[in-house]
């Protein structure tokens, strides 16, 4: 059975860092990609970055040069390096298992429960 | 603000038909990407519901199916039930984003 444990989320002021890791079991985690995927409160779903089994990797606009990606395979564990928070990066942070080809033909088969990052002052 | 247009809310009696719509573009959905959707039941996480436009994963009741034409995709739920109350999103990729779009959501209500 696939599980995703997400850690590292808290109470952090704007301007400030936070690190968010995701320990994964249950499959072949170094030939899957993995992601993080945002929900604010009350909002909808918003994918924030990808890291592929071969090493790509992607962001979305709106935390590209403030957030990086990155994956330790002996470790079966996913991270995300948050910098220079902002309010509105505000939300549960889901890490999710995808399958298919990255761009056009790729889906998140497999959700963590989240875990929730409050910017705040 | 999405790329990925769903009405913001739809409602059937049990035992009905329900359709959620998903309106895109020729960047995402027409290029053509895939379509794929998740169900959030409140409080929980989202959980994989249709990939590839049309492909059930394992355990999901085939009351759901999707369809996709041009710039838009459909997710049809057939004999409503209780259990189907929640919130539903698509998916897509955006080649002019350069990145992985979710339609704006779907609270799907069971009368």
């Amino acid at each position: 059975e696939v599980q995703l444990l997400e850690s590292g989320g808290g109470l952090v002021q704007p301007g400030g860092s936070l690190r968010l890791s995701c320990a994964a079991s249950g499959f072949t985690f170094s030939s899957y990609a993995m992601n993080w995927v945002r929900q604010a409160p009350g909002k909808g779903l918003e994918w924030v970055s990808a890291s592929g089994s071969g090493g790509s990797i992607f962001y979305a606009d709106s935390v590209k040069g403030r957030f990086t990606i990155s994956r330790d395979n002996s470790k079966n564990t996913l991270y995300l390096q948050m910098d220079s928070l902002r309010v509105d990066d505000t939300a549960v942070y889901y890490c999710v298992k995808s399958r298919g080809q990255l761009r056009n033909n790729y889906w998140f088969d497999c959700w963590g429960q989240g875990t929730l990052v409050t910017v705040s002052s | 603000q999405s790329v990925l247009a769903q009405p913001p809310s739809v409602s059937g009696a049990p035992g009905q038909r329900v359709t959620i719509s998903c309106t895109g573009s020729s960047s995402n959905i027409g290029a053509p990407s895939d379509v794929h959707w998740y169900q959030q039941v409140p409080g929980s996480a989202p959980k994989l519901l249709m990939f590839a436009n049309t492909n059930r994963p394992s355990g999901v009741p085939d009351r759901f199916s999707g369809s996709k034409s041009g710039t838009s995709a459909s997710l049809a739920i057939t004999g409503l039930q209780a259990e189907d109350e929640a919130d539903y999103y698509c998916q897509s990729y955006d080649s002019s984003l350069s990145g992985f779009v979710f339609g704006t959501g779907t609270k799907v209500t069971v009368l």
